[in-house]
Order: structure tokens, then C-alpha cells, then sequence
């Protein structure tokens, strides 16, 4: 089994501040996805990270891919209460087809 | 352009009893994968399906069976219900190539209850 472990759990944060979310392996994955997930609904898929030292922006949403393609961060910049949700990083093995979901990160911008 | 629909939306068991839950893939894609999610934890690989087949599996017990259409649905049943089997049932749906790079879009779920 792959695990991927996030952290933080638990975020509470202001508006206006920004923040970064990490995601971190022992094993090494052909890509990684980051998924935002509203309450009573499914993962929506932000970004998708296959090279290592990737870096992909996406407006205030900055994803970067481990150098080792272990680990991956998630970087927002000024963060607004439409951010708030739970952020989820999902890992493909090589070859397998199925996503190693981590424990995912609780957000909660407070306006 | 209709993404991935699953239904139910909630459904309500008792323990020993058996269910059926179904998926549409979103348009274009031919695999279907199944997800369990407790409160408060990531999405938990159950199995995929791709040509009618299942592909791969997760760590759960054949209880858990699945089936997919030649219009590429899926359904997952689960048989002798538990407690434990209380979750969010989500089915995503991917095209089966290298590009794709195992990108997966979910549907809204279906939120089990065993009581």
C-alpha cells in the first residue's frame, strides 16, 4: 500500500494570508493530482503533476512536484473564503491505474 | 457535456441487507472506478473496471462485487452489509490511455447508511 500523508490536518486561516499544504510519500508515483472536496460532494480535480520539480500555477494556486516525485506542496496565495474546503493529493503507481489517496487538509478561510 | 452521475444520492440499509449502487462516466471516458470515503478520511480504492472487466482491486472483501456495461456504467454492490460499510460511495470515471495520466473526474457520491 502507498501512503500518502498531508499536513496539516486542520487549517484555519484569515483572509488575505496565505498558506501552503504538504503532501508526502515514501514512494515514488508516475503523477500526482490535487483534488478540492465540498462537503456532501465529490473530489474536483485541480492540477495534475507528472514531472519532477514541476511547478504549475493556477491563479492563486501554486503546485509543485517533489524533485524524488514523492512529495508534492500546495501553495495559495491569499486566500479568500470560496478557498475553503478539503484538499485531497492523490498519487498514480507506475503502471496502476487506481489513486493512492492522502488524509487530506481542512481549510477554512474565515472572511 | 454531463459529467459523472451516480444514484442514488443517500440511500438507508440495515445490517445483512444487500445494495446496488450505479454510475454513469462522464462522456469520452471507458474506465470506471469505485471509491469508499469515511467521515473524515481520503477516498479508498475498491476496484476499476474497463471493458466489462475488473482491472484492478483494493483491499476490501468480496462482498464487494462490481459490474460495467458495454455503455461503459458501472454498478458496485455490496452484500451482507456492515456497520463499518457507512460512507460515501464516489465513482470516477478516466480514459484508459498514457496521456491521461491516470487523471480521474468523480461523481457526487452516494452517501450509505447502515443502520
Amino acid at each position: 500500500t502507498q501512503l500518502l500523508e498531508q499536513s496539516p490536518q486542520f487549517l484555519s486561516i484569515q483572509e488575505g494570508e496565505n498558506l501552503t499544504v504538504y503532501c508526502n510519500s515514501s514512494s515514488v508515483f508516475s503523477s500526482l493530482q490535487w483534488y478540492r472536496q465540498e462537503p456532501g460532494e465529490g473530489p474536483v480535480l485541480l492540477v495534475t503533476v507528472v514531472t519532477g520539480g514541476e511547478v504549475k500555477k493556477l491563479k492563486r494556486l501554486t503546485f509543485q512536484f517533489g524533485d524524488a516525485r514523492k512529495d508534492s506542496s500546495l501553495h495559495i496565495t491569499a486566500a479568500q473564503p470560496g478557498d475553503t474546503g478539503l484538499y485531497l493529493c492523490a498519487g498514480a503507481g507506475s503502471g496502476a491505474n487506481n489513486l493512492f489517496f492522502g488524509t487530506g487538509t481542512r481549510l477554512t478561510v474565515i472572511p | 457535456d454531463a459529467g459523472v452521475t451516480q444514484s442514488p444520492t443517500h440511500l438507508i440499509k440495515t445490517r445483512g441487507q444487500q445494495v446496488t449502487l450505479r454510475c454513469s462516466p462522464k462522456s469520452g471516458h471507458d474506465t470506471v472506478s469505485w471509491y469508499q470515503q469515511a467521515l473524515g478520511q481520503g477516498p479508498q480504492f475498491i476496484f476499476q473496471y474497463y471493458e466489462e472487466e475488473e482491472r484492478q482491486r483494493g483491499n476490501f472483501p468480496d462482498r464487494f462485487s462490481g459490474h460495467q456495461f458495454p455503455n461503459y456504467s458501472s454498478e458496485l454492490n455490496v452484500n451482507a452489509l456492515l456497520l463499518g460499510d457507512s460512507a460515501l460511495y464516489l465513482c470516477a470515471s478516466s480514459f484508459r490511455d498514457r496521456v491521461s495520466y491516470n487523471e480521474q473526474f468523480f461523481g457526487p457520491g452516494t452517501r450509505l447508511t447502515v443502520l
